[in-house]
């Protein structure tokens, strides 16, 4: 079975900092991922997605991640973090038989942007 | 709409009390999905539709919960006889284009 693991629960940055949230996951085969980033109250926006080609993928709002076959991690950075970014992030795997719609989320980072 | 509607946006129910949750997807998404987020955890999976067919219900915790899509359209999530555990806000999502579209979610607050 498909697992998601983000290693961190809390992570905290300086406005203007660079951003990198981790995600580990555990697919039998080639994985559809996916970064969703969720507000306070909202339900969850997607930032970017993985199926397959480019191993760097560029989402919204900035933000891109890197999908590493070898370390199976996806991890997700921005060069400047701006104070509206602070939220819960999750990363997550779909599985390919149900279009990626199927998917396993790790239990979320929450971002927190120090002024 | 233009997105994924959900309703009510907050429930609370005593418990043992039968409650209904209500999702309207992106109009013609073809598939539909529930996951259940408990406080400080990522969404797990409940089940999914592709158009009036139940296609997964693994994820379903017990059989008091129950899902249908009747018209391939609006679907209703039910939770008969709900406990504490029940607790946690339902998300739905109807996908499209490979991804997945989420509603708000509906807050259940069983007491």
């Amino acid at each position: 079975a498909q697992s998601v693991t983000q290693p961190d629960i809390h992570i905290t940055v300086s406005e203007g900092a660079s951003l990198e949230l981790r995600c580990n996951y555990s697919y039998g085969a080639t994985p559809y991922l996916f970064w969703y980033v969720q507000s306070p109250g909202q339900g969850l926006q997607l930032l970017l997605k993985y199926f397959s080609g480019d191993t760097l993928v560029q989402g919204i709002k900035g933000f891109e991640a890197e999908f590493k076959r070898s370390q199976s991690s996806f991890n997700l950075r921005k060069p400047s973090v701006h104070w509206s970014d602070a939220a819960e992030y999750f990363c997550a795997v779909g599985e390919v038989n149900t279009n990626a719609g199927k998917s396993t989320f790790g239990d979320g980072t929450t971002l927190t942007v120090k002024p | 709409g233009a997105g994924v509607s959900q309703s009510p946006r907050y429930k609370v129910a005593k418990r043992g009390q039968d409650v209904a949750l209500r999702c309207d997807p992106i109009s013609g998404h073809v598939s539909l999905f529930w996951y259940q987020q408990a406080l400080g955890q990522g969404p797990e999976f409940l089940t999914y539709f592709q158009n009036e067919a139940q296609l997964d219900k693994s994820g379903l915790p017990s059989d008091r919960f129950f899902a249908e899509r009747p018209e391939g359209s609006v679907s209703t999530l039910k939770i008969q006889r709900t406990q504490q555990e029940d607790s946690a806000v339902y998300l739905c999502a109807s996908s499209g284009g490979g991804r997945l579209f989420f509603g708000s979610g509906t807050q259940l607050s069983v007491l």
